[in-house]
């Protein structure tokens, strides 16, 4: 069975640009979480999604993040503008239940200059 | 915010086990214990989780105390590919404000060869 899918690994793009990350949980967990943890900081809950709706977005940093889980399959985080702060690894991870077990995507690196 | 308190680092002998502390007094009935560990950069892998019961799975043990403040997790034969932080996580397992998974700072586990 394939995990949790994210891509790309790494992302090197300038400050201003746009990226966009992807994130493909486990087949029928309907549940799919961001997280993100940037330089020394610790790991950050960013938002949760039931199927194809925002259950929790409480974790998102500001409106230049944008959530999407189009048919409450894969999701898309789209950074517009990124800026230097966003730099850092964000994970997606899936869950069959609400209170489940998350599993974790390897994550993708972002690396804003 | 996390509600578990740990050591940051800690270091045993490949082979011997690793017990991991962890504190928090202010748990309530309906919150699990859960653990987690990150291995270098990759992505967060579940380890177990309890609520008042001690747990074993093929990974690791779990000892709660009696009054449910503080728990144990236990490496019964630690390898060096068991180096990783580790997460211990309080966790409602119902939908309400502490359903999400709030990482802390964790232990940082050095195994000694």
């Amino acid at each position: 069975e394939a995990g949790v899918t994210q891509f790309p690994s790494h992302s090197v793009i300038e400050k201003g640009q746009t990226v966009t990350l992807r994130c493909d949980p486990i087949s029928g967990h309907d549940n799919l979480y961001w997280y993100r943890r940037v330089m020394g900081k610790e790991i950050k809950f960013l938002l949760h999604f039931v199927k194809e709706s925002k259950q929790d977005e409480s974790g998102m940093p500001n409106n230049r993040f944008l959530a999407e889980r189009t048919g409450g399959t894969y999701s898309t985080l789209k950074v517009q503008p990124a800026e230097l702060e966003d730099s850092g690894v964000y994970f997606c991870a899936s869950s069959p239940s609400v209170t489940g077990e998350l599993f974790f995507g390897e994550g993708s690196r972002l690396t804003v200059l | 915010d996390a509600k578990t308190t740990q050591p940051p680092s800690m270091d045993c002998a490949e082979g011997r086990a690793a017990n991991l502390p962890c504190n928090h007094s202010t748990i309530s009935g309906n919150e699990y214990v859960y653990w987690y560990r990150q291995i270098h950069s990759q992505g967060p892998q579940y380890i177990i989780h309890g609520l008042k019961n001690n747990e074993t799975n093929e990974m690791a043990s779990l000892i709660i105390t009696e009054d449910r403040k503080s728990s144990t997790l236990i490496l019964p034969h630690a390898t060096l590919r068991d180096t990783a932080v580790y997460y211990c996580i309080v966790r409602a397992q119902r939908m309400d404000s502490s359903y999400k998974l709030i990482f802390g700072s964790g232990t940082r586990l050095l195994v000694r060869p």
